[in-house]
């Protein structure tokens, strides 16, 4: 076990509509880390936080947010849900911002959008 | 291009065989390398981080070459445990910790 958590599991969401993923951070973890990863595809980078403040974004629409908070937990926003948003969306926690710090995933959580 | 490329496999191959994967990064600014182990409908789990001078862990050994830009990861005396997909994984050097996932090698494990 990681110790990374992420909730919900599995979540079924319509088209247009708006969806909250969570993610508990391993303790003493500062950074997250959220990937979008479609069937067959590798982790795609969505953005990164570092004390509570977006540390880089990969290539996604404005329609993805998200929020760190104090203790370092975090949320990911998808506004607008498309069908091609349906994915398995992982989170990764690591501490500090050096290149080499190996990253821990939670299990994910699998999103299908129809 | 892609940043992080690889070949998707999959690779059968018996017990006991030596199997070999190869990965190409473009960005010649890289500064971490790893190889991720991800087991079917699981998260990624990091197998081992790759170094310069090339490190072995086991059965498992990873090289890199900065020169021609790819990273090799070579697994001896195959077990049907192996089975599962391999990522090839590129940090950049920029100020956050980005890093690109190649999108994965199959392997399967024959009895």
């Amino acid at each position: 076990e990681t110790g990374v958590t992420q909730s919900p599991t599995h979540l079924i969401k319509t088209r247009g509509q708006q969806v909250t993923l969570r993610c508990s951070s391993q303790s003493g973890h500062n950074t997250v880390s959220w990937y979008q990863q479609a069937l067959g595809q590798g982790p795609q980078f969505i953005f990164q936080y570092y004390r509570e403040e977006e540390n880089g974004r990969g290539n996604f629409p404005p329609r993805f947010s998200g929020l760190q908070f104090p203790n370092y937990s975090s949320e990911l926003n998808v506004n607008a849900l498309e069908l091609d948003d349906s994915a398995l969306y992982l989170c990764a926690s690591s501490l500090g911002l050096q290149g080499g710090t190996e990253a821990f995933f939670g299990q994910g959580t699998r999103l299908t959008v129809v | 291009r892609k940043e992080v490329e690889q070949d998707p496999g999959p690779f059968n191959v018996p017990e006991g065989a030596t199997v070999a994967f190869n990965c190409t990064y473009s960005n010649s600014a890289s500064q971490s390398f790893f190889w991720y182990r991800q087991d079917c409908r699981k998260e990624p789990k990091l197998l081992m981080s790759v170094y310069s001078s090339g490190n072995e862990d086991g059965r498992f050994t990873a090289q890199l070459n900065r020169a021609s830009q790819y990273i090799s990861l070579l697994i001896r005396d195959s077990k049907l445990s192996d089975s599962a997909t391999y990522l090839c994984v590129v940090g950049d050097s920029g100020g956050y910790q980005k890093v690109t996932f190649g999108t994965g090698t199959k392997l399967q494990v024959i009895p």
